[in-house]
């Protein structure tokens, strides 16, 4: 089974602009959670998408907002960039996203902001 | 609030020796799941293993051992047998499986392992 694509790999924009992220989660997977990742703050939890419905959300700016399409696949979209944005951001996917469910990561999309 | 504590920012072991990671977590729901991830320089997080709160044993997975202590609220992955390839970033996660179903991870701030031959 292929496991969770994230693309692109790696970004580079300047402040001010917008980005559009895209996750593809294990098939058969209907959870899809981004977190973004940066040295100062660590592992944070951005929000959580279940059969095209955000069913949880993080302490984020509404600057980041994402989706889910029908067939499980995500996006996250970062508006008007500021250089603090710069990060790795992961996407988990799992079955359900409930309970002792694993999540599986991708391998991330790096972003920076100049 | 959920919360996971990882006091060892970066941790050295010799080859072929067994190394503890610790983890100390803190909730107040009784029913909760926890998690070790492994993140090499690569930046993928791969799952390793999975400790239930109410399971009985302690989990393992190949070379990979959880020593869950209940009572002092702490899950310290074990790898036995360290190898070259382990050297990474590991975190510890949790999420709450009882009072609200479907609670995001929390992850610690990680340790970083590295294995000298």
């Amino acid at each position: 089974k292929a496991g969770v694509t994230q693309t692109p790999r790696y970004l580079i924009k300047t402040r001010g602009q917008q980005v559009t992220l895209s996750c593809s989660p294990i098939s058969g997977h209907r959870s899809v959670s981004w977190y973004q990742q940066t040295p100062g703050q660590g592992l944070q939890f951005l929000f959580e998408y279940f059969s095209e419905t955000q069913r949880n959300k993080g302490n984020f700016p509404g600057r980041f907002s994402g989706r889910q399409f029908s067939n499980s696949r995500s996006e996250m979209n970062v508006s008007t960039l500021e250089l603090g944005d710069s990060a790795l951001y992961l996407c988990a996917s799992s079955q359900a996203g409930q309970g002792a469910d694993t999540q599986y990561f991708g391998p991330g999309t790096r972003l920076t902001v100049l | 609030a959920q919360k996971i504590t990882q006091t060892q920012p970066g941790m050295f072991v010799q080859e072929k020796e067994a190394v503890t990671l610790d983890c100390t977590y803190d909730t107040s729901d009784p029913s909760y799941g926890l998690f070790w991830y492994k993140q090499p320089s690569s930046g993928e997080m791969i799952f390793l293993i999975y400790q239930g709160s109410y399971d009985q044993q302690n989990a393992t997975e190949g070379r990979y051992s959880l020593n869950f202590q209940k009572a002092r609220k702490s899950a310290n992955l074990v790898i036995s047998a360290s190898q070259l390839g382990d050297s990474a970033m590991y975190f510890c996660a949790m999420r709450e499986l009882g009072y609200s179903g479907n609670t995001p991870l929390v992850f610690g701030k990680g340790t970083r392992l590295s294995v000298i031959a």
